[in-house]
């Protein structure tokens, strides 16, 4: 079964709106969770190092002001798109970094569609 | 740094026939590898993964993959195509950051048609 959750799996938003995106790693304690956003018919893009405890680390060109991230426990990462607009509309994916039972092996969730209109 | 390259965006085969991806590396170490598919509008799920044990790697869904060091090559196979196995591929490295966890390096993709 799924180890990485992600809420809500889509969301529609009016632009100006801020969205908030959970991403629960159910069975491992996870000190380091990663953001990701694709766009149709492209590869992942890494945005973001959320750090739980720290800062998250951002990708050069990811505005941080613009996507919030907050790693407050060892489950749980959020992702918040502040002041939404039409071209943060994305599917984002988060994933934990894991050491067990492979070293370095993410495990992702199952994404987030966002829409702003 | 690590980097991946994915040879080709689309790859079209008829169903029952062979399916060949290619992905090429380039790493200062050695690297583990992962191969990844992703259906419409879906998440990923991992195929297989390489971490410097046997070289002759097989997933699921009759999926293998040969690390091949002298051609910095992770080539992904399976020998009769199926129409379900329609979809996005990625070929993706690892890459060590200084706080010793790993970051992916993702490959542009490779979208695979299978053909009736």
């Amino acid at each position: 079964g799924a180890v990485v959750s992600q809420h809500p799996s889509w969301v529609i938003c009016k632009s100006g709106t801020s969205v908030k995106i959970e991403c629960r790693s159910l069975d491992f304690q996870a000190t380091t969770m990663f953001w990701y956003r694709q766009f149709p018919k492209q590869s992942l893009m890494l945005m973001a190092t959320s750090n739980e405890g720290s800062k998250a680390t951002y990708e050069q060109g990811v505005e941080k002001d613009k996507f919030l991230i907050n790693h407050a426990s060892l489950t749980l990462s959020t992702l918040t798109v502040t002041s939404a607009h039409p071209e943060d509309s994305s599917f984002y994916i988060c994933s934990d970094a894991r050491t067990r039972p492979v070293d370095n092996e993410q495990f992702f969730g199952p994404g987030t569609r966002l829409t702003v209109l | 740094a690590q980097s991946v390259t994915q040879l080709d965006s689309h790859v079209s085969v008829s169903e029952g026939t062979p399916v060949l991806l290619r992905c090429n590396y380039s790493s200062s170490y050695s690297p583990s590898l992962f191969w990844y598919v992703q259906h419409p509008n879906k998440g990923l799920q991992l195929l297989l993964k390489y971490t410097s044990a046997a070289t002759l790697v097989k997933g699921i869904n009759g999926f293998e993959a040969e690390f091949k060091k002298s051609e910095t090559s992770f080539h992904l196979t399976k020998p009769s195509a199926h129409m379900s196995d329609a979809a996005e591929y990625f070929c993706v490295v690892s890459d060590r950051l200084t706080s010793g966890t790993y970051k992916y390096i993702f490959g542009t993709g490779t979208r695979l048609k299978v053909l009736a």
